[in-house]
């Protein structure tokens, strides 16, 4: 199974809005509504930031969407702000034979 | 308030065994719905999917490393172990225990760095 696919790194000024994909296949994005988002700062646990492609988990900003379109996920974050500096990585069920599959990573850099 | 948190060894040898405690609270592992399962994420790399221990002792793992990988729980004591035999230093990574509600990760535990050298 291979990782889903993701742009290596993106940026944007404060304010602005960014979006990043995350490309699978249709055996795991494309097949099942079960996508997720995490945030990581430098040297921190992942933090579940979108579930369910699109429902948000309490206490995270409405800054954070996420949407899908056949076999890409995309998760947009509106009015940049610094504190938005981190990895992003999107994962997918797969499956119950493998179960997930996790994006290859992002880096988000707040200009 | 749901907790995760890993223990075991911080070095191993080469070709060892790696036996990871995750030791939890806030939750159940016998509600339904529920599981535990294991990332690994090689420094400055991506996480890996490594293996999940469902509320009915339903067990899976990841296909690249299912002969390497066992993992087990004891509900009573709130604990799901992993261990991963053979080790080498592709293994070295930052392994982490997360809890699952329905197919999708919810928490995280704050992650247990294992270098393998000799």
């Amino acid at each position: 199974q291979s990782a889903l696919t993701q742009p290596a790194s993106l940026s944007g000024s404060p304010g602005q809005s960014i979006t990043i994909s995350c490309t699978g296949t249709s055996s795991d994005v494309g097949n099942y509504n079960l996508v997720s988002w995490y945030q990581q700062h430098p040297g921190k646990a992942p933090k579940l930031i979108i579930y369910d492609v699109n429902e948000r988990p309490s206490g995270v900003s409405n800054r954070f969407s996420g949407s899908k379109s056949g076999n890409t996920a995309s998760l947009t974050i509106s009015g940049l702000l610094a504190e938005d500096e981190a990895d992003y990585y999107c994962c997918s069920y797969a499956g119950s034979g493998l179960v997930d599959v996790f994006g290859t990573g992002t880096k988000v850099t707040v200009l | 308030q749901i907790t995760l948190k890993e223990s075991g060894p911080t070095v191993v040898k080469p070709t060892q065994t790696l036996t990871l405690t995750c030791t939890f609270s806030g939750f159940s592992l016998s509600t339904t719905g529920v599981g535990v399962g294991w990332i690994r994420q090689p420094p400055g790399k991506a996480l890996e999917w490594l293996a999940l221990m469902s509320w009915d002792d339903d067990k899976r793992f990841s296909p690249s490393l299912k002969t390497k990988l066992t993992i087990t729980k004891d509900t009573s004591k709130n604990q799901v172990v992993l261990t991963m035999t053979n080790m080498d230093t592709v293994d070295t990574a930052t392994y982490y225990c997360v809890q699952y509600f329905g197919y999708e990760i919810h928490y995280w535990g704050q992650g247990s760095l294992v270098a393998v050298s000799s």
